[in-house]
């Protein structure tokens, strides 16, 4: 079956760096989506990996690893406004994406 | 990013009444739109991919005959909720795919937070 794991909670502080790992096994590989949703709100989109390596974008970075079925979203000078939970999706041969449950993030002061 | 809209935002209503929800891809066409379902503190459930001119897909376990969806036109799918129950009370949640974006990638509409009493 197809399957994504990702961490349910994590807690960081202000102004530190957090990596949320997600693990994937599923039917084909079209690319990992990383997407972040306030509660309450809908999921809003993050980045995008098809290829192995790291993708860069201010403050938020992402890493693939294909062969591992593996993937992190790395959050750099953390601010409050970052407290939210990331949803790791895949995306599978047909085009469908394969939903992570979800990583909490607390950000403390 | 591409714009996705969706209403009612918030409805409340009584049980056994059927409640009809919008999603509108505003400045692109969507010929694939995707309808989830989200209890609290739970993640994102796919219910059905909705086409643009022909018959939704649903998931497994996901009834066709009380959640209606109609997907006329290139930006609008509707998602009908008939005769509600108290435990179809959820946050409903849209997304269209824009085949155009250099990600393919599902813009998702507001949601709607939808309580049955």
């Amino acid at each position: 079956g197809q399957n994504i794991d990702q961490p349910t909670e994590m807690t960081a502080t202000e102004g530190a760096i957090v990596q949320i790992n997600c693990t994937y096994q599923t039917s084909g590989f079209n690319g990992l989506f990383w997407y972040q949703q306030h509660a309450g709100e809908a999921p809003t989109f993050l980045s995008y990996n098809v290829l192995d390596g790291l993708e860069e974008k201010g403050r938020f970075s992402s890493f693939l690893s294909r062969s591992k079925g593996y993937s992190y979203l790395l959050l750099k000078e953390l601010q409050m406004k970052d407290s939210a939970s990331y949803l790791c999706a895949v995306m599978d041969s047909n085009y469908q994406l394969i939903w992570g449950a979800g990583t909490k993030l607390i950000i403390k002061p | 990013g591409a714009v996705v809209s969706q209403h009612p935002s918030r409805v409340i209503c009584k049980s056994g009444t059927s409640v009809k929800i919008e999603c509108r891809s505003l400045d692109f066409q969507a010929t694939t739109m995707f309808w989830y379902r989200q209890f609290p503190k739970k993640s994102l459930m796919l219910m059905a991919t909705s086409n643009e001119g022909s018959k939704a897909t649903y998931e497994q376990g996901v009834e066709k005959d009380k959640f209606l969806i109609n997907h006329a036109s290139l930006t609008l799918s509707t998602l009908t909720v008939t005769s509600a129950h108290p435990e179809d009370s959820s946050f409903y949640i849209c997304s269209a795919r824009d085949t155009t974006s250099a990600y393919n990638e599902q813009f998702f509409g507001p949601g709607t937070r939808l309580t049955v009493l």
